[in-house]
Formats: C-alpha cells, structure tokens, sequence
C-alpha cells in the first residue's frame, strides 16, 4: 500500500505555544489529505478536508484560526496547533487520498500533550 | 453524538476459532462502510469493505457482513490468528468513498495462542 507519513510522533509542548504537524505522501500524489483528531476512549472525529492549493474545510465544531491547516503540496499538508492549551492534548491522525472514491491511507499519528 | 457505535471495547478469542466484531450505525445516509485494523504507534490501515448495496463482501479469511435494516455490520475473521491481535476500527461514509469517515471508537482484538 502507499505510504503516508506524519511528523513528529509525539510533542510535548507548553501552554500557549504552537505545534506544527506535518502529513506527506510519500509515495503517491494526494488530491486530499484529512485531518483526525482522537481523545482517549473517543473514536477518531474528523476535523478537517485539505484540498492541495485551496483553503481547508473544517468540521463543525473545529476552530479554523486555532487549527491552521496548509497543504502547499499534493505530497504535504500541515496542522499547527496555535496557542495550544492542555485540552488541545489528544492524537491527531492523517490520511491522505489519490483522488475521489480512491482508498484512504493514513499517518502513523501525533501525540501531542500540552503542558 | 456518536453515529458509528462499537460496543465492545475489547473482544478476546483462541487462535483458530472465528472472531466477530460488530459495529452498529444511525445515520440512514451512510452507504459505504469500511474496516481498518490499527497496530500500536501505526495509522490505520484498510481491511475491507462494503457498499450498501451488497450484504456480504469476502476477502480471504475476513468477510463483512452488513445488514442495513438494523443498521449492523459484523466482520468475521476464521481462523484467528495471533497477528490479528489489534485495533479494530469500523467506519462509514456516505458517499461511496473514503472522503469523510465517521469512525467507531475501536475493538481491541487478543488472538489467544
């Protein structure tokens, strides 16, 4: 299957700093990338549709100024958690896709607590 | 409001028997469900999948099963195997394709030896 990787696997940051979260495809062109997010004993809740080159669409709920999402590239997105607080700790996941209906293939995930 | 319902948190079975994991639904506009199976410290990777216009899709030892009437979906693994031993996540879309899913909140299977 394709390959899709996610950087860094786990950050500790501090109150109030932001965290940059990189998803690239490594072996494929993604049209779309999504972004998950997953609190402990909750299912994976989707947060946002990355399109290369156009603003993302966030979920219901999802504070876009809070959760800046770039996808510059078809192989590169990025969610930075700005001001980051203790209750922004959770795993944040991505998935990528090559094009509509097509398999999605997702990162190894983030961990990020917040201290 | 959690549309996509695993109720089983964990679910342990010998090695060699079948395992079944169930999954319930409540959105009527899903049309497209999928397995993902997920290692520690590993994204999820794709098992298999049905459309809503299917009630069985089979691929190797996993076969998925959907009933669309009581909104259910089961996925069946005979034989077991040790390596099966993970998380078992159900998700469903309504468009016929990966784009937005709505996931379950994961089953840990244990394939006893």
């Amino acid at each position: 299957g394709a390959v899709v990787s996610q950087h860094p696997s786990w950050v500790i940051c501090k109150s109030g700093t932001s965290v940059k979260i990189e998803c690239r495809s490594l072996d494929f062109q993604a049209t779309t990338m999504f972004w998950y997010r997953q609190f402990p004993k909750q299912s994976l809740m989707l947060m946002a549709t990355s399109n290369e080159g156009s603003k993302a669409t966030y979920e219901q709920g999802v504070e876009k100024d809070k959760f800046l999402i770039n996808h510059a590239s078809l192989t590169l997105s990025t969610l930075t958690v700005t001001s980051a607080h203790p209750e922004d700790s959770s795993f944040y996941i991505c998935s990528a896709i090559r094009g509509v209906n097509t398999e999605a293939f997702f990162g190894q995930g983030t961990r990020l607590t917040v201290v | 409001d959690q549309q996509v319902k695993q109720n089983s948190p964990s679910l342990s079975v010998q090695e060699g028997r079948i395992s079944i994991l169930n999954c319930d639904y409540t959105n009527s506009m899903f049309d497209y469900f999928l397995w993902y199976k997920k290692y520690p410290a590993e994204g999820p990777t794709f098992l298999i999948s049905i459309s809503s216009i299917k009630d069985k899709n089979e691929d190797g030892r996993f076969t998925v099963f959907l009933n669309k009437s009581a909104k259910h979906l089961s996925l069946h693994i005979v034989p077991s195997q040790p390596g099966d031993s993970a998380v078992y996540f159900c998700a469903a879309s309504e468009n016929f394709g990966n784009e937005k899913l709505t996931f379950g909140t994961g089953t840990r299977l244990t394939i006893i030896p």
